[in-house]
């Protein structure tokens, strides 16, 4: 059963391009999360998404960030006119639920994002 | 303002050693989790806790959630390099289920 898959594992943009990071979760998980990791900030919490619906995108920045999770493939976070502040890690968790207490959540490799 | 105080934020100590990592919160979680994360990977849960005054030990790991449930800790017997990393824990309020709050961290570093 491979893990959650995220790709690409390095991505180098400049500034105004968009960044497409993607993630795969673990077979039979239905639950995906977003979370961004800056340096000595520690992970933040960013977007919480359910097969076609986002349940709770309160850590999303308002502009240019978004993120879906559609039914067939995987969840896409997408960030337009990238700006030098936004490099960072981006980490991509999944869970077969949405309970924490009761379920593991399983975290990808990351998408380590750096603008040039 | 960080809603999950973890401390210290770096520790460097000696093979053999014993070592405690707290993280505290004026806030009350509905659960707890510890996870660890070596550079350039994601983080790997160790454990959750759950009841207030939980205690779960997971090899040379002990780990502890406060009667109110506002703190944690681990504590590490007898620390191994192979220990080292950065070690993270992670709270949710209310039931609110996705939506992990993280603290700082805690480099560890345990050497030879």
């Amino acid at each position: 059963n491979a893990g959650v898959m995220q790709n690409p594992r390095h991505l180098v943009r400049r500034r105004g391009q968009e960044a497409r990071l993607r993630c795969s979760p673990m077979k039979g998980h239905s639950h995906v999360y977003w979370y961004r990791q800056l340096p000595e900030e520690g992970l933040k919490f960013m977007v919480y998404l359910q097969k076609e619906n986002i349940i709770d995108e309160s850590g999303m920045p308002k502009e240019r960030f978004s993120a879906e999770f559609p039914k067939e493939g995987p969840s896409i976070l997408r960030i337009q006119q990238v700006v030098r502040g936004d490099s960072a890690a981006y980490f991509c968790a999944s869970s077969p639920t949405g309970q924490w207490m009761n379920t593991e959540a399983f975290f990808g490799q990351g998408t380590r994002l750096t603008v040039v | 303002t960080q809603l999950l105080e973890q401390s210290p934020q770096f520790l460097s100590i000696q093979e053999g050693e014993n070592l405690t990592v707290y993280c505290n919160s004026s806030s009350v979680f509905s659960s707890l989790q510890w996870y660890r994360q070596e550079p350039g990977e994601g983080p790997v849960l160790l454990v959750t806790v759950v009841t207030g005054g939980e205690v779960k030990k997971l090899k040379r790991l002990t780990f502890q959630f406060g009667d109110a449930r506002k703190d944690s800790s681990l504590h590490i017997t007898a620390a191994q390099p192979g220990d080292t990393g950065l070690y993270l824990c992670a709270g949710v309020r209310n039931n609110q289920g996705g939506k992990l709050i993280f603290g700082q961290g805690t480099e560890l570093s345990v050497k030879p």
